[in-house]
């Protein structure tokens, strides 16, 4: 068991240009989901998959989100057009099916200049 | 909007007491219900979980549940200035979602 895996650790983008994350979650664990947190703040719910199915994605989500988990292993958040007020933490963390704490990977800090 | 609710503190408290961090939710369909600890600039890691009403005890750690209440609480026992961090209150009904936390800081 290696833990949750995210990938990059830190991106630095230009305002416009489009970023891609990615999250390689514990391997038995049926549960992904994808959080963004900022200073001061808990971690904000943006989407979660239940294997390859998205159950629900936040309706405070632009629509220049979206996220993947094709074949229900890693999975993909990409961010389009990215803004100033797109900076932020982006957490991912996976959980086993049912009452199941998360587990944590170590977040991608993306900074858009 | 489900929400969860938590005083953003900071909560100073002295070394060797006991620290009381509370949660409250808005969805009585809630069923499991978690603590976080996050030191700044790390990702949040648990604590406890508890499904349950009532107490339970793990170490220095209670979480206390009251559904009746919708009603969450965490007690630090003998505090260390290790516990100074963020303390992250976390329900689930269908997805988890979190408070804003709570800043702890244990006073030497």
């Amino acid at each position: 068991d290696t833990g949750v895996s995210q990938n990059p650790r830190h991106k630095i983008t230009k305002r416009g240009q489009n970023v891609t994350f990615r999250c390689d979650p514990i391997s038995e664990h049926n549960r992904l989901y994808w959080y963004r947190q900022t200073l001061g703040q808990g971690p904000e719910f943006l989407t979660y998959f239940q294997n390859e199915a998205q159950l629900e994605k936040s309706r405070l989500l632009s629509d220049r989100f979206s996220a993947e988990r094709p074949k229900g292993s890693f999975s993909t958040l990409e961010i389009q057009r990215t803004e100033q007020g797109d900076s932020a933490m982006y957490l991912c963390a996976s959980s086993e099916q049912g009452p199941s704490p998360l587990h944590f990977g170590n977040g991608t800090r993306l900074t858009v200049t | 909007q489900k929400e969860v609710e938590q005083n953003s503190g900071p909560l100073s408290v002295p070394e060797g007491a006991i620290a009381s961090l509370n949660c409250t939710y808005s969805d009585r369909g809630s069923q499991s219900f978690f603590w976080y600890r996050q030191y700044s600039g790390k990702s949040p890691e648990l604590i406890m979980f508890i499904y349950s009403n009532g107490d339970k005890e793990d170490g220095r750690f209670t979480a206390q549940l009251n559904k009746a209440s919708q009603y969450v609480s965490l007690l630090i026992r003998d505090s260390q200035p290790s516990d100074s961090a963020t303390y992250l209150c976390a329900v689930e009904d269908d997805k988890i979602i979190f408070g804003k936390g709570t800043r702890l800081h244990i006073l030497p």
